[in-house]
C-alpha cells in the first residue's frame, strides 16, 4: 500500500529552527509536496520537489532523497504565524496526491 | 479574484438526505479535485475532473457523484447521506492535472446525523 509518515505533533520556541520529517512508500513518483494549513483554514502551497536536494524559499527549505524516500521541511527564525499543521504529500505514478496525516507545529514563546 | 470559493461554509444533514457541495474556480484551471479532511487522518481523494467534461475516482468515491460540464464548477453531490460521510470537504484545482501545485478553496464543514 502507499503510506507517507510524519511526526503528529511538535514543539518549538520563536525564533529558533525546527525540521520536520517525511517518509513515503508510494507507487511511482512524481514529485514531494508541502503544504501549510492554518486551523480551521484550507491548505496552501510551500515547496515542490522532484529531484534530489534542497530547496530554499526564504525562511523555508525542503529536502528531497528519493533513494530513501525522505524528505523533511526547514523552517528558521520561527515565528508565532508559522503555528500551524505542515502536511507532506507525494503525487504517485497516477499522479494523485498522497497525503500524510500532518504535522502539527506549536510554537512558544 | 476570488480563486475558489466553496458553499455552503457549513451544514448540518439528516442522514438519508441528499445534498449537493458547490465549488467554482475562476483561475481557468483545467483539473479539479474532492477532499475530505478527517481528524488523524491525511486528505483523501474522492473524485477528480483532469478536464471539463471527464471525471474520475479517488481513493474514497463510494457514495459520492460529481459532474464536470464546464471549466468552472465541479459539484460533488451526496445521494443519501450517511453519519461517516461527516467530514471537512475540500475543492481544489491545478493549471493541469500532472505536477502543478493545487489551490485550495476554503473548505465546507458538514455534519451528518
Amino acid at each position: 500500500g502507499q503510506n507517507i509518515d510524519q511526526p503528529t505533533e511538535m514543539t518549538a520556541t520563536e525564533g529558533a529552527i525546527v525540521q520536520i520529517n517525511c517518509t513515503y512508500q508510494t507507487s511511482g513518483f512524481n514529485g514531494l509536496f508541502w503544504y501549510q494549513q492554518h486551523a480551521g483554514e484550507a491548505p496552501t502551497f510551500l515547496s515542490y520537489n522532484v529531484l534530489d536536494g534542497l530547496e530554499e524559499k526564504g525562511r523555508f527549505s525542503s529536502f528531497l532523497s528519493r533513494s530513501k524516500g525522505y524528505s523533511y521541511l526547514l523552517l528558521k527564525e520561527l515565528q508565532m504565524k508559522d503555528s500551524a499543521s505542515y502536511l507532506c504529500a507525494v503525487m504517485d505514478s497516477n499522479y494523485q496526491l498522497i497525503w500524510g496525516a500532518g504535522t502539527k507545529l506549536i510554537i512558544k514563546p | 479574484t476570488a480563486g475558489i470559493t466553496q458553499a455552503p461554509t457549513s451544514q448540518i444533514l439528516a442522514a438519508g438526505r441528499s445534498m449537493t457541495l458547490r465549488c467554482t474556480q475562476d483561475m481557468r484551471h483545467n483539473a479539479m479535485y474532492w477532499y475530505r479532511q478527517d481528524l488523524g487522518l491525511g486528505l483523501r481523494l474522492i473524485h477528480y475532473s483532469n478536464t471539463a467534461g471527464t471525471t474520475g475516482k479517488g481513493e474514497v468515491p463510494d457514495g459520492y457523484s460529481v459532474s464536470r460540464a464546464n471549466t468552472d464548477d465541479f459539484p460533488l453531490t451526496l445521494a443519501s447521506a450517511v453519519p461517516s460521510q461527516t467530514s471537512v470537504y475540500f475543492c481544489a484545482s491545478s493549471s493541469g492535472p500532472t505536477m502543478d501545485e493545487q489551490f485550495f478553496g476554503p473548505g465546507t464543514r458538514l455534519t451528518v446525523l
